[in-house]
Protein backbone atom coordinates (compact mmCIF):
# COMPACT_ATOMS: atom_id res chain seq x y z
CA UNK A 1 0.00 0.00 0.00
CA UNK A 2 2.50 2.61 -1.56
CA UNK A 3 0.25 5.12 -2.21
CA UNK A 4 1.83 8.42 -3.41
CA UNK A 5 5.50 8.92 -3.27
CA UNK A 6 8.05 11.34 -3.98
CA UNK A 7 11.59 11.50 -4.04
CA UNK A 8 14.34 12.59 -3.17
CA UNK A 9 12.72 14.03 0.18
CA UNK A 10 15.49 16.74 0.61
CA UNK A 11 17.80 18.28 -2.12
CA UNK A 12 20.24 21.12 -2.01
CA UNK A 13 21.27 22.49 -5.42
CA UNK A 14 22.97 25.26 -7.00
CA UNK A 15 21.76 28.05 -9.05
CA UNK A 16 21.32 27.40 -12.37
CA UNK A 17 21.23 23.61 -12.26
CA UNK A 18 18.29 20.62 -14.05
CA UNK A 19 16.74 19.34 -10.87
CA UNK A 20 14.13 16.71 -11.64
CA UNK A 21 11.35 15.66 -8.81
CA UNK A 22 9.87 12.43 -9.16
CA UNK A 23 6.43 11.68 -8.06
CA UNK A 24 4.53 7.92 -8.31
CA UNK A 25 1.56 6.82 -7.28
CA UNK A 26 0.03 2.99 -7.42
CA UNK A 27 -3.63 3.96 -7.63
CA UNK A 28 -3.46 4.36 -11.26
CA UNK A 29 -5.61 7.76 -10.80
CA UNK A 30 -5.95 9.94 -14.27
CA UNK A 31 -5.31 12.71 -12.48
CA UNK A 32 -1.83 14.09 -10.79
CA UNK A 33 -0.66 17.54 -9.61
CA UNK A 34 2.32 19.32 -8.09
CA UNK A 35 2.02 22.23 -5.87
CA UNK A 36 4.77 24.12 -4.13
CA UNK A 37 4.52 25.40 -0.32
CA UNK A 38 6.06 28.97 0.60
CA UNK A 39 5.69 30.74 3.89
CA UNK A 40 2.70 33.37 3.54
CA UNK A 41 1.83 31.79 0.23
CA UNK A 42 0.06 28.24 1.27
CA UNK A 43 -0.10 25.48 -1.63
CA UNK A 44 0.08 26.89 -4.99
CA UNK A 45 -0.91 24.86 -8.00
CA UNK A 46 2.17 24.25 -10.73
CA UNK A 47 1.10 21.68 -13.37
CA UNK A 48 -1.51 19.19 -13.33
CA UNK A 49 -1.81 16.28 -15.86
CA UNK A 50 -5.66 15.03 -16.41
CA UNK A 51 -4.13 11.78 -18.01
CA UNK A 52 -0.78 9.96 -19.54
CA UNK A 53 0.58 12.76 -22.27
CA UNK A 54 -1.63 15.42 -21.07
CA UNK A 55 -1.08 18.04 -19.00
CA UNK A 56 -1.98 22.15 -18.13
CA UNK A 57 -0.29 25.01 -16.52
CA UNK A 58 -1.47 25.75 -13.12
CA UNK A 59 -1.19 29.43 -11.33
CA UNK A 60 2.64 29.36 -10.87
CA UNK A 61 4.14 27.54 -13.94
CA UNK A 62 6.78 29.60 -14.78
CA UNK A 63 10.33 27.79 -14.66
CA UNK A 64 9.14 24.68 -14.58
CA UNK A 65 8.21 21.49 -16.86
CA UNK A 66 6.64 18.49 -16.85
CA UNK A 67 6.14 15.42 -18.46
CA UNK A 68 3.58 12.28 -18.39
CA UNK A 69 4.58 9.67 -20.11
CA UNK A 70 3.41 6.59 -17.81
CA UNK A 71 -0.06 7.24 -15.68
CA UNK A 72 1.56 6.01 -12.81
CA UNK A 73 4.70 8.58 -12.44
CA UNK A 74 4.58 12.68 -12.74
CA UNK A 75 7.92 14.40 -12.78
CA UNK A 76 8.59 18.25 -12.23
CA UNK A 77 11.49 19.72 -13.61
CA UNK A 78 13.18 22.79 -12.89
CA UNK A 79 15.49 23.28 -16.01
CA UNK A 80 17.77 26.17 -14.14
CA UNK A 81 17.48 26.69 -10.82
CA UNK A 82 16.31 29.76 -9.10
CA UNK A 83 16.64 30.66 -5.55
CA UNK A 84 13.69 31.74 -5.84
CA UNK A 85 12.27 28.51 -6.60
CA UNK A 86 13.52 27.24 -2.75
CA UNK A 87 10.38 25.52 -1.46
CA UNK A 88 8.78 22.59 -0.26
CA UNK A 89 6.84 20.37 -3.37
CA UNK A 90 3.78 18.30 -2.86
CA UNK A 91 2.77 15.98 -5.74
CA UNK A 92 -0.73 14.88 -5.23
CA UNK A 93 -3.28 12.22 -7.12
CA UNK A 94 -7.01 12.30 -7.68
CA UNK A 95 -9.34 9.44 -9.30
CA UNK A 96 -11.11 11.83 -11.82
CA UNK A 97 -10.20 15.23 -11.13
CA UNK A 98 -13.77 16.60 -10.76
CA UNK A 99 -13.75 19.40 -8.39
CA UNK A 100 -16.97 18.51 -6.66
CA UNK A 101 -16.63 15.84 -4.31
CA UNK A 102 -13.12 15.09 -5.53
CA UNK A 103 -10.71 14.07 -2.57
CA UNK A 104 -6.77 14.72 -3.73
CA UNK A 105 -4.24 12.31 -1.75
CA UNK A 106 -1.05 14.02 -1.37
CA UNK A 107 2.53 12.90 -0.82
CA UNK A 108 5.29 13.52 1.74
CA UNK A 109 6.91 16.70 0.13
CA UNK A 110 10.46 17.44 -1.37
CA UNK A 111 12.42 19.92 0.29
CA UNK A 112 14.23 22.03 -2.10
CA UNK A 113 17.10 24.57 -1.51
CA UNK A 114 18.44 26.57 -4.28
CA UNK A 115 22.12 28.26 -3.30
CA UNK B 1 -13.68 29.58 -5.76
CA UNK B 2 -15.14 31.08 -3.08
CA UNK B 3 -13.07 32.89 -0.46
CA UNK B 4 -12.93 31.07 3.31
CA UNK B 5 -12.12 32.63 6.36
CA UNK B 6 -10.82 31.04 9.28
CA UNK B 7 -9.29 32.17 12.21
CA UNK B 8 -5.85 32.14 12.48
CA UNK B 9 -5.10 29.60 15.61
CA UNK B 10 -7.00 27.77 18.39
CA UNK B 11 -5.72 25.85 21.43
CA UNK B 12 -7.52 23.21 23.30
CA UNK B 13 -6.90 20.30 25.58
CA UNK B 14 -6.17 16.69 24.73
CA UNK B 15 -9.26 14.33 25.19
CA UNK B 16 -11.61 17.33 25.00
CA UNK B 17 -13.76 18.13 21.58
CA UNK B 18 -12.80 20.31 19.25
CA UNK B 19 -14.92 23.06 16.90
CA UNK B 20 -12.98 24.55 14.32
CA UNK B 21 -15.35 27.21 12.19
CA UNK B 22 -15.23 28.38 8.89
CA UNK B 23 -17.07 31.35 7.50
CA UNK B 24 -18.30 30.81 3.74
CA UNK B 25 -20.45 33.93 3.06
CA UNK B 26 -20.30 33.63 -1.23
CA UNK B 27 -20.64 30.26 -1.03
CA UNK B 28 -22.79 28.92 -4.09
CA UNK B 29 -25.52 26.55 -4.72
CA UNK B 30 -22.87 24.06 -5.59
CA UNK B 31 -19.83 24.28 -3.89
CA UNK B 32 -18.77 21.53 -1.62
CA UNK B 33 -17.18 22.34 1.75
CA UNK B 34 -13.98 20.29 1.84
CA UNK B 35 -11.42 20.10 4.62
CA UNK B 36 -8.44 18.94 4.94
CA UNK B 37 -5.14 19.25 7.38
CA UNK B 38 -1.50 19.70 7.28
CA UNK B 39 0.76 17.86 10.36
CA UNK B 40 4.50 19.21 10.57
CA UNK B 41 6.50 18.41 8.02
CA UNK B 42 3.77 16.31 5.98
CA UNK B 43 1.69 16.61 3.42
CA UNK B 44 -1.69 17.78 3.57
CA UNK B 45 -4.36 14.93 4.24
CA UNK B 46 -8.07 14.57 3.61
CA UNK B 47 -10.36 15.12 6.58
CA UNK B 48 -14.20 15.41 5.46
CA UNK B 49 -16.04 17.16 2.55
CA UNK B 50 -20.13 17.50 2.64
CA UNK B 51 -22.63 19.86 0.52
CA UNK B 52 -26.10 20.49 2.84
CA UNK B 53 -25.93 17.92 5.12
CA UNK B 54 -23.89 17.05 8.21
CA UNK B 55 -21.38 14.55 7.84
CA UNK B 56 -20.02 12.06 10.32
CA UNK B 57 -16.63 9.73 9.52
CA UNK B 58 -13.68 8.55 11.39
CA UNK B 59 -11.88 11.31 11.74
CA UNK B 60 -14.35 13.76 12.52
CA UNK B 61 -17.83 15.59 12.05
CA UNK B 62 -18.47 18.47 9.81
CA UNK B 63 -21.21 20.62 10.20
CA UNK B 64 -23.13 22.67 7.80
CA UNK B 65 -24.99 26.06 8.53
CA UNK B 66 -28.75 25.90 7.26
CA UNK B 67 -27.32 28.51 4.94
CA UNK B 68 -24.34 27.26 4.38
CA UNK B 69 -22.45 30.26 4.74
CA UNK B 70 -20.63 28.77 7.55
CA UNK B 71 -19.50 25.10 8.89
CA UNK B 72 -17.91 23.84 11.51
CA UNK B 73 -15.19 20.81 11.85
CA UNK B 74 -15.98 18.83 14.75
CA UNK B 75 -13.03 16.87 16.66
CA UNK B 76 -14.55 14.56 19.03
CA UNK B 77 -11.88 13.88 21.06
CA UNK B 78 -8.87 15.22 20.16
CA UNK B 79 -4.90 13.97 20.92
CA UNK B 80 -2.18 15.42 20.31
CA UNK B 81 -1.48 13.62 16.78
CA UNK B 82 -4.57 15.83 16.12
CA UNK B 83 -2.00 18.89 16.04
CA UNK B 84 -2.09 20.41 12.78
CA UNK B 85 -3.27 23.10 10.24
CA UNK B 86 -6.56 22.71 9.29
CA UNK B 87 -7.65 24.01 5.76
CA UNK B 88 -11.49 24.89 4.66
CA UNK B 89 -11.85 25.02 1.03
CA UNK B 90 -14.65 25.07 -1.07
CA UNK B 91 -14.72 23.18 -4.78
CA UNK B 92 -17.05 24.14 -7.37
CA UNK B 93 -17.87 22.99 -10.40
CA UNK B 94 -15.96 24.15 -13.02
CA UNK B 95 -17.62 22.67 -16.14
CA UNK B 96 -14.53 20.90 -17.28
CA UNK B 97 -11.03 20.02 -16.87
CA UNK B 98 -9.18 19.96 -13.44
CA UNK B 99 -7.94 22.58 -11.01
CA UNK B 100 -5.70 22.68 -7.65
CA UNK B 101 -7.21 22.94 -4.48
CA UNK B 102 -6.88 26.57 -3.08
CA UNK B 103 -5.43 26.95 0.71
CA UNK B 104 -5.94 29.71 2.55
CA UNK B 105 -3.59 30.00 5.91
CA UNK B 106 -6.37 27.57 7.86
CA UNK B 107 -6.12 27.58 11.54
CA UNK B 108 -3.33 26.44 13.69
CA UNK B 109 -4.64 23.64 15.70
CA UNK B 110 -2.14 23.72 19.17
CA UNK B 111 -3.78 20.71 21.08
CA UNK B 112 -2.42 20.92 24.93
CA UNK B 113 -1.88 17.60 27.08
Amino acid sequence: DAGITQSPRYKITETGRQVTLMCHQTWSHSYMFWYRQDLGHGLRLIYYSAAADITDKGEVPDGYVVSRSKTENFPLTLESATRSQTSVYFCASSETGGRWGETQYFGPGTRLLVL
Amino acid sequence: DAKTTQPNSMESNEEEPVHLPCNHSTISGTDYIHWYRQLPSQGPEYVIHGLTSNVNNRMASLAIAEDRKSSTLILHRATLRDAAVYYCILRGNSGGGADGLTFGKGTHLIIQP
